[in-house]
C-alpha cells in the first residue's frame, strides 16, 4: 500500500545551516507530495508541494523535487533561522484513494542561535 | 475566511466519562478528515468524510469511538468511555474537491484522560 518514509529525528543544527529532511515513498500511480509543518501548539499547514515528476515545489526559503526515478521528496532550505524550529512531515495524496493523505512519522527540528 | 475550527482546545476529564469534540470544517470543503497525534504513533487518520458520509473508519481504534457529521459544517468525534490511552490530541482537517487539494487543519483539541 501507499506510504511515506521520512527521516528520524531529532535534528539540531546552528542557524545558518543547510537543512535537509529525507523523504521517501511507496505509492502506484502518480501521487501528489507535499510537505506540512507543525509549529508548537499548533495544527499542521502546508509548507509546499509538487503535483508530478519533477515538480519544485518551494516556500518559505524551503524546497523540494518530486524525484520518481528515486521515488524522493527531499525538504532542503539553505540557511535555517531559529523560527524554523518545529516538526516537518511529507505526505502523499492519489485521487484514487479518495483525497486520503498518507503522512511521514514527522522530523523535529531544533534551530540553535 | 474562517480556518478549520475544534474545540474545545483542551480537555480534561476522567476515565469512563464520555469525551465530544467538535469540528467546524471551512465553507465549501467536500472533505472532513479526523486524525490522532500522539508521541508513541505520530499522526493517525481516524476517519474521514466526503460531503457528509463516512467513506472510511478503518483508523478508528474501537468501538468507544464514534463520528458523525450531521451536515456539511459540523463534525464531532465522540469516545465513550474514555481511557487513558486516549490521551492525544485530536485533529480535525477539511479539503476541497479537487482531488490533489491540500489539507487545512485545525489547531487540535487536547484531550486528557485521568
Amino acid at each position: 500500500g501507499d506510504s511515506v518514509t521520512q527521516m528520524e529525528g531529532p535534528v539540531t543544527l546552528s542557524e545558518e545551516a543547510f537543512l535537509t529532511i529525507n523523504c521517501t515513498y511507496t505509492a502506484t500511480g502518480y501521487p501528489s507530495l507535499f510537505w506540512y509543518v507543525q509549529y508548537p501548539g499548533e495544527g499542521l499547514q502546508l509548507l509546499l508541494k509538487a503535483t508530478k515528476a519533477d515538480d519544485k515545489g518551494s516556500n518559505k526559503g524551503f524546497e523540494a523535487t518530486y524525484r520518481k526515478e528515486t521515488t524522493s521528496f527531499h525538504l532542503e532550505k539553505g540557511s535555517v533561522q531559529v523560527s524554523d524550529s518545529a516538526v516537518y512531515f511529507c505526505a502523499l495524496s492519489r485521487a484514487n484513494t479518495g483525497n486520503q493523505f498518507y503522512f511521514g512519522t514527522g522530523t523535529s527540528l531544533t534551530v540553535i542561535p | 475566511d474562517a480556518g478549520v475550527i475544534q474545540s474545545p482546545r483542551h480537555e480534561v476529564t476522567e476515565m469512563g466519562q464520555e469525551v465530544t469534540l467538535r469540528c467546524k470544517p471551512i465553507s465549501g470543503h467536500d472533505y472532513l478528515f479526523w486524525y490522532r497525534q500522539t508521541m508513541m504513533r505520530g499522526l493517525e487518520l481516524l476517519i474521514y468524510f466526503n460531503n457528509n458520509v463516512p467513506i472510511d473508519d478503518s483508523g478508528m481504534p474501537e468501538d468507544r469511538f464514534s463520528a458523525k457529521m450531521p451536515n456539511a459544517s459540523f463534525s464531532t468525534l465522540k469516545i465513550q468511555p474514555s481511557e487513558p490511552r486516549d490521551s492525544a490530541v485530536y485533529f480535525c482537517a477539511s479539503s476541497p474537491r479537487d482531488r490533489t487539494g491540500e489539507l487545512f487543519f485545525g489547531e487540535g483539541s487536547r484531550l486528557t484522560v485521568l
